[in-house]
Formats: C-alpha cells, sequence, structure tokens
C-alpha cells in the first residue's frame, strides 16, 4: 500500500495564478483533510471531507477551495495564489471509527 | 486562539538522556491527545497517544503523562537517540460529524546530540 500520495512534491507560483495540489489514499478511508504547516504555528486545517461527497471548511479556509471526487481522492485548489499562501500542504486520510490520520508526504509551495 | 500550546520550541539532548515536551489544553471536550513526529521533508506520523481515563501510557522509550485536572499532557523520550532527532507535535481531537477535528500544538525540534 502507497498510504497516502501527493502530488506535485514542490510548486513555485507567482501571485495570481492558479494550481490543484492532488491527494489520493489507498486505505478505503472515509475522512480526508487538507493542513497547511508554518513555521511556529503547526498544522493548521483548511478543508476536510468528512465522507465522500461532503466537503466542510476548517480554520483557516479563505482563498482554497477543495474536491471529493470519490472516495480515494480529494483535490485542493488556489484560485489567485497570494504569497500569504506559500506554506508546505499536508493531506491525510483516517477511518471514520479512528482517531489517527495518516498525513502524506507534503507538498513544498512558494507564491512568488 | 491556540487551544494546545506546546514547550519548548526547541530541545538539545544528549545520547541516552531524556527528552520531556510540554503540552497544555483548554477544551475539555478533547477526548483523545495524539503525539505526531516528523523527520524532514516527511509528513507527520503517529507515535504514541493516550486517552484521559489513563494517566500514563508507555511504549518502548516513549511515554505519555496525561493530568486530566490540570489540562496538561508531556512525551518522555528515555535514552534519547541521534535517530529521535525530529519535530514532535502534540495534539488533541475530538470527533464531530464523523471527522476528527484536531488542533495541533506548535511543535518542538528534538536535536539529540552524540
Amino acid at each position: 500500500n502507497a498510504g497516502v500520495t501527493q502530488t506535485p512534491k514542490f510548486q513555485v507560483l507567482k501571485t495570481g495564478q492558479s494550481m490543484t495540489l492532488q491527494c489520493a489514499q489507498d486505505m478505503n478511508h472515509n475522512s480526508m483533510y487538507w493542513y497547511r504547516q508554518d513555521p511556529g504555528m503547526g498544522l493548521r486545517l483548511i478543508y476536510y471531507s468528512a465522507s465522500e461527497g461532503t466537503t466542510d471548511k476548517g480554520e483557516v479556509p479563505n482563498g482554497y477551495n477543495v474536491s471529493r471526487l470519490n472516495k480515494r481522492e480529494f483535490s485542493l485548489r488556489l484560485e489567485s495564489a497570494a504569497p500569504s499562501q506559500t506554506s508546505v500542504y499536508f493531506c491525510a486520510s483516517s477511518e471514520a471509527t479512528s482517531n489517527e490520520q495518516f498525513f502524506g508526504p507534503g507538498t513544498r509551495l512558494t507564491v512568488l | 486562539q491556540q487551544q494546545v500550546k506546546q514547550s519548548p520550541q526547541s530541545l538539545i539532548v544528549q545520547k541516552g538522556g531524556i527528552s520531556i515536551i510540554n503540552c497544555a489544553y483548554e477544551n475539555t471536550a478533547f477526548d483523545y491527545f495524539p503525539w505526531y513526529q516528523q523527520f524532514p521533508g516527511k509528513g507527520p506520523a503517529l507515535l504514541i497517544a493516550i486517552r484521559p481515563d489513563v494517566s500514563e501510557k508507555k511504549e518502548g522509550r516513549f511515554t505519555i503523562s496525561f493530568n486530566k485536572s490540570a489540562k496538561q499532557f508531556s512525551l518522555h523520550i528515555m535514552d534519547s537517540q541521534p535517530g529521535d532527532s525530529a519535530t514532535y507535535f502534540c495534539a488533541a481531537s475530538f470527533t464531530s460529524g464523523g471527522y476528527q477535528k484536531v488542533t495541533f500544538g506548535t511543535g518542538t525540534k528534538l536535536q539529540v546530540i552524540p
């Protein structure tokens, strides 16, 4: 099993450009999450999806949109990137009956 | 509003020593307290976790101590090794609407020197 995979690993954007971060999991988990990690701030939840077909805002959703394409895939879209969105983005998944979250390797995004 | 406060921000320990990281939380709805370990360039991975009905949990060299009345918990790494050098995040969570609402601490960068 690959676990949670994310693409791309690195990305540089110019202010105003758009892009989609891809995430897929092969553990048949119902719940999926997008976090951003910034120095000194830990991980903050952007959006989550409790099950296929549902998505909800987390702590810092502004400037982002998500799509739960199917049970395996959960994408994060930046419509108009801003320098404040420079961060490392992590996707995670979990079973509905378990507290453990499994994280992907992350996408390091720089917005110039 | 930060609901989980973690200290110290960084920690240097000699090989064989004890590493201690502390966390405090505010929300009494939390019912699961995990610690995640993160190596550079990797995603966090669950290291050990505890529920508030026990005061201590030990897995190998890693121990969580939990004080429900003080709303504090800590991670102790015994016989610290250079391979333990990583960033450690405490977290607190509860289940709501079918998903885990997790609040993370700000992280502690541990360096174990030979």
